[in-house]
């Protein structure tokens, strides 16, 4: 089955770009997510990209697809106090499946 | 748009008793819901798959006579914890998934709750 796993820890100085990185082992995954989450609270779909594309660019987020190594990154522009939390990548075969979630990758904004 | 809520938020409750949480599609049909356990620091493990007007998937390992899903329509889902143990003690969170796509060839997108704190003394 599909595996995905993501560094556990990051910490970025307010301002600069956080960058988190993801890896998964179905090369069937069509679907590639990334949710955030903060203490407490459930999960909020930040982005999600297609297996067909290399890049999507959504304001301060911007996501790469390297489908060739199975790798996926979010970078966070300008990263903000309000950033810090845990980061979720997902990943799906089509979208009506089910999604494997990495194991979350913490990050700390400090001023 | 694509809220979700649950019910409680946070519940405590003695070992033995059972507990049901809600789980709400506020403004989208969702004919499929899925339930998930989160253990502290770490990822979100689903544990059943939820089809309205059906029974419920269980994943590997979840015992489905101790976590009674019910998904009665569109809009709703129950999870009732039976004869609640200590090891129950979870973060649960349900996620709702859209009957039609929002964009064209884009996914199903799972849109989840605030999640449920469960305590069993």
């Amino acid at each position: 089955g599909e595996d995905v796993e993501q560094s556990l820890f990051l910490s970025v100085r307010e301002g600069d770009s956080s960058v988190i990185n993801c890896t998964y082992t179905d090369s069937s995954s069509t679907y590639l997510y990334w949710y955030k989450q903060e203490p407490g609270a459930g999960l909020q779909l930040l982005t999600y990209i297609f297996s067909n594309m290399d890049m999507k660019q959504d304001q301060r987020l911007t996501v790469l697809l390297n489908k060739k190594d199975k790798h996926l990154s979010l970078r966070i522009a300008d990263t903000q106090t309000g950033d810090s939390a845990i980061y979720f990548c997902a990943a799906s075969t089509d979208s009506w499946g089910k999604l494997q979630f990495g194991a979350g990758t913490q990050v700390v904004v400090t001023p | 748009g694509a809220v979700v809520s649950q019910h409680p938020s946070w519940v405590i409750c003695k070992s033995g008793t059972s507990v049901k949480i809600e789980c709400r599609s506020l403004d989208f049909q969702a004919t499929t819901m899925f339930w998930y356990r989160q253990f502290p620091k770490q990822s979100l493990m689903l544990m059943a798959t939820s089809n309205e007007g059906s029974k419920a998937t269980y994943e590997q390992g979840v015992e489905k006579d101790k976590f009674l899903i019910n998904h009665a329509s569109l809009t709703l889902s129950t999870l009732t914890v039976t004869s609640a143990h200590p090891e129950d003690s979870s973060f649960y969170i349900c996620s709702a998934r859209e009957s039609r796509s929002r964009t064209s060839g884009g996914p199903h997108t799972q849109y989840f709750g605030p999640g449920t704190r469960l305590t069993v003394l």
